[in-house]
């Protein structure tokens, strides 16, 4: 069926540092793909999206491209922030519904 | 001016209780979800309605039922509380189905002692 994988985590950088976090998804038809984020003790709330392939969605400093030929829509970020710390997950839509990853918790210390 | 906004934000009860988790939305849009998200923050869409009616019915069990008295509202009912019920519960509203841009509640986190 219809699936999501993502890098798992925690990962802990170090502020200023270069961000990536990989996630591929299953190639049935051309989903629509985003990336959500979960600030701690909140919901979540969408970070940036990218509907066909080699579309870059960005969105805060957060880029990702939809790689069609990998079925990739990897999370990246030159320079993180302590308030980035967060978990992210990336999410095809297929039809009616959001398939979310497992979620990669970010931790970014001063 | 909150979007979208869930009732209670903390819920303990004991096993085999009812409770009810509401919701409501105030964007204007057409479709409305329950998802349920784990300890380990997997997340997992349990029901989703599209202006009242019933869209997505995932593999869930009965003791769980969700209503839509309007399109801005969708409460979902539990019965015979478990343990493996503690979670925390997200409400989320999206324009329209299909749509992959969907805005999210605070959460319910409900705890079955």
């Amino acid at each position: 069926g219809d699936s999501v994988t993502q890098m798992e985590g925690p990962v802990t950088l170090s502020e200023e540092a270069f961000l990536t976090i990989n996630c591929t998804y299953t190639a049935t038809g051309y989903p629509s793909l985003f990336w959500y984020v979960q600030y701690p003790g909140e919901g979540l709330q969408l970070l940036l999206k990218a509907t066909k392939a080699d579309d870059k969605g960005s969105n805060k400093g957060f880029e990702a491209t939809y790689r069609k030929e990998t079925t990739s829509f990897h999370l990246e970020k030159g320079s993180v922030q302590v308030s980035d710390s967060a978990v992210y997950f990336c999410a095809p839509n297929y039809g009616d519904k959001l398939i979310f990853g497992q979620g990669t918790e970010l931790s970014v210390k001063p | 001016d909150t979007a979208v906004s869930q009732t209670p934000k903390y819920l303990v009860t004991q096993m085999g209780n009812d409770k009810s988790i509401k919701c409501e939305q105030n964007l204007g849009h057409d479709t409305m979800y329950w998802y349920k998200q784990d300890s380990k923050k997997f997340l997992k869409i349990m029901f989703s309605y599209n202006n009242k009616e019933l869209i997505i019915n995932e593999t869930v069990p009965n003791r769980f039922s969700p209503k839509s008295p309007d399109k801005a509202h969708l409460n979902l009912h539990i019965n015979s509380l478990e343990l493996g019920d503690s979670a925390v519960y997200f409400c989320a509203s999206s324009p329209q189905t299909g749509r992959g841009e969907q805005y999210f509640g605070p959460g319910t986190r409900l705890t079955v002692t």
